[in-house]
């Protein structure tokens, strides 16, 4: 158990739906980290939240949001679902915004869209 | 085009052999990190290097962080088939004030019994 908490671990939906996928930063990390995970793109960088406020922007499409909340939990939401989206979703920790020295990931979350 | 690029793509050998997989780049890293990835689970960090010429060890897993940090390299003496993995370099660097962090595609190591 690495210390951060994902919810659901897999989650089958079909094409136009909305789903919410959860992370608990592993105890102490302010940070936030979401990746979504394909064969053929490896890891790429979503979003990232620090202590409740967005602090930077990956390859994150419009019909994705997040948003961290006061127990530092946070949220992805992925709306109007397409095939392509089916992928692995993660999410990672770290205590702060200083050197980076590596994260901390959870264990994923499956989406497979039909 | 990967900003970090990982070779071999994929690797399988015979328990007790030895093996070398690569992260290259053009660019220049403050920090590099090494994780392993099994199947249905996130990844694990195995280890960081920040200088360069830096080389770390863990158990039979031996690191090296490039002299210009572009690129590192780990080895594997006496493969297990516990090293059976998806193994990730990432490189971090700053970017604006930010430390923008990139990750290779990976290795994918199967060692057969």
């Amino acid at each position: 158990d690495s210390g951060v908490t994902q919810t659901p671990k897999h989650l089958i939906t079909a094409t136009g739906q909305r789903v919410t996928l959860r992370c608990s930063p592993r105890s102490g990390d302010l940070s936030v980290y979401w990746y979504q995970q394909s064969l053929d793109q490896g890891l790429q960088f979503l979003i990232h939240y620090y202590n409740g406020e967005e602090r930077a922007k990956g390859n994150i499409l419009e019909r994705f949001s997040a948003q961290q909340f006061p127990d530092l939990h946070s949220e992805l939401n992925l709306s109007s679902l397409e095939l392509g989206d089916s992928a692995l979703y993660f999410c990672a920790s770290r205590p702060d915004l200083g050197q980076y020295y590596g994260y901390t990931f959870g264990s994923g979350t499956r989406l497979t869209v039909v | 085009t990967q900003l970090l690029e990982q070779s071999p793509q994929f690797l399988s050998i015979q328990e007790g052999e030895n093996l070398t997989v690569y992260c290259n780049s053009s660019s220049v890293f403050s920090s590099l990190q090494w994780y392993r990835q099994e199947p249905g689970e996130g990844p694990v960090l195995l280890v960081t290097v920040v200088t360069g010429g830096e080389v770390k060890k863990l158990k039979r897993l031996t690191f090296q962080f490039g002299d210009a940090r572009k690129d590192s390299s780990l080895h594997i003496t006496a493969a297990q088939t516990g090293d059976t993995g998806l193994y990730l370099c990432a490189g971090a660097k700053n970017s604006g004030g930010y430390q923008k962090v990139t990750f290779g595609i990976g290795t994918k190591l199967q060692v057969i019994p």
